[in-house]
């Protein structure tokens, strides 16, 4: 079955730390271009970070809201996606999903995740 | 980064009646090298995972009912839903994928009956 399966969220302390993790299935994974997206309560579609697949460099990018306390990487070995949440604040308080263009192949999402909550509140 | 901005940000639409929801992008999402508009419409249910609905402006998912449509080019985007189902109520955002990073959202419309 083609999903993508999100875990590791919780309720954490401002300054804290969390790890996700997103295991995907019934596409090559090693060849996707992965995302992490995220909602906060009551908001709108947030993007969070990327990585490209090993074969267009595995770079990873992230937005700026974001950026020097998140990273995203993977697993290829594993078909997993993990992010990386360190100093997180009580406004990171979302569901974070893990989503691909792994289907079409042409940067829009055409896989989600149900997504996994993340509390950050003391 | 591409701003989206959408409206209404939430309408009511009786049972068989037409939805009508906007997207302006701050910059053309038109790459002219192959004509196509990089925006795509996803839709948001309670408890479901986001579900992409159309791309490329106008393309719609395998699986997408055809009572859902996409239009427009450039800046100014449609997502269009003909006679409205109960099953339709969710919230709505558009979403560009010509400059990236970062992949940006309109701010939602949400659909009620």
């Amino acid at each position: 079955e083609v999903q993508l399966v999100e875990s590791g969220g919780g309720l954490v302390k401002p300054g804290g730390s969390l790890r996700l993790s997103c295991a995907a299935s019934g596409f090559t994974f090693r060849n996707a271009w992965m995302s992490w997206v995220r909602q906060a309560p009551g908001k709108g579609l947030e993007w969070v970070g990327r990585i490209k697949s090993q074969r267009s460099g595995g770079a990873t990018d992230d937005a700026a809201s974001v950026k020097g306390r998140f990273s995203v990487s993977r697993d290829d070995s594993k078909n997993m996606l993990y992010l990386q949440m360190n100093s997180l604040q009580i406004e990171d308080t979302a569901v974070y999903h893990c989503v691909t263009d792994a289907l079409h192949g042409e940067n829009y999402f055409d896989l989600w995740g149900r997504g996994t909550l993340v509390t950050v509140s003391s | 980064d591409i701003v989206m901005t959408q409206s209404p940000d939430s309408l009511a639409v009786s049972l068989g009646e037409r939805a009508t929801i906007n997207c302006k992008s701050s910059q053309s999402v038109l790459y002219s090298s192959n004509n196509k508009n990089y925006l795509a419409w996803y839709q948001l249910k309670p408890g479901q995972p986001p579900k992409l609905l159309i791309y490329w402006a106008s393309s719609r998912e395998s699986g997408v009912p055809d009572r859902f449509s996409g239009s427009g080019s450039g800046t100014d985007f449609t997502l269009t839903i003909d006679s409205l189902q109960a099953e339709d109520v969710a919230v709505y955002y558009c979403q560009q994928y010509y400059d990236t990073p970062p992949y940006t959202f309109g701010q939602g419309t949400k659909l009620e009956i």
